[in-house]
């Protein structure tokens, strides 16, 4: 089986932009979260969606949205950019509370 | 929310030795992970331990859930054991995986 798939793995944006990340989780897995890897912060949890319905959400503003499809792909999308939004995003996919798998990742970098 | 505290913060060891990376937790947890963060980013999988002890060549991992806490042992380090190593658990009932700050491991040839 294929792994979970990130697109793009490099972005480059300016403060205020808006950004639309993509992950395509491991076939027939039904969860992805979402999480933001800083130095300063660590990995943070940003939300979780199952079958198409956000399921748990972190505390990040609402600036951060997300959205699952009927084939289990998800998109996150960061609005009005700010500098401390620079991080890695890594999606995770599982059959439904089980063992997560990571894809690897988008490096976002905020200028 | 849970707590996940790893211990120590950074290691470095002689190729050929052997290590113990901790997890703490502060509550229950149905499942917890060991990951390994490798130079690119990418977290691996390395263990699905919710209890007991598993194995899987040169690294092993045991949960005391009743205690709250996980061992990482890995045997004969190597080079490409470097990086660092990450435990997550989910408060129960909970997909959310809360990460420790990670262990940093390096091993000198």
């Amino acid at each position: 089986k294929a792994g979970v798939t990130q697109t793009p793995r490099y972005l480059i944006k300016t403060r205020g932009q808006q950004v639309t990340l993509s992950c395509s989780p491991i076939s027939g897995h039904r969860s992805v979260s979402w999480y933001q890897q800083t130095p300063g912060q660590g990995l943070q949890f940003l939300f979780e969606y199952f079958s198409e319905t956000q399921r748990n959400k972190g505390n990040f503003p609402g600036r951060f949205s997300g959205r699952q499809f009927s084939n289990s792909r998800s998109e996150m999308n960061v609005s009005t950019l700010e500098l401390g939004d620079s991080a890695l995003y890594l999606c995770a996919s599982s059959l439904q509370t089980d063992t997560q798998y990571f894809g690897p990742g988008t490096r976002l970098t905020v200028l | 929310g849970i707590q996940v505290e790893q211990s120590p913060p950074d290691l470095i060891l002689q190729e050929g030795a052997n290590s113990t990376l901790r997890c703490n937790f502060s509550d229950s947890v149905n499942n917890l992970q060991w990951f390994h963060q490798n130079p690119w980013g990418q977290l691996i999988n390395l263990f699905y331990i919710p209890s007991g002890t598993k194995q899987n060549g040169r690294l092993s991992a045991t949960t005391v859930a009743t205690e709250r806490y996980s061992l990482l042992y890995i045997s004969s380090s190597q080079t490409t054991d470097s990086g660092v190593y990450f435990c997550a658990a989910p408060k129960k009932g909970n997909e959310k995986l809360t990460f420790g700050t990670g262990t940093r491991l390096t091993i000198i040839p």
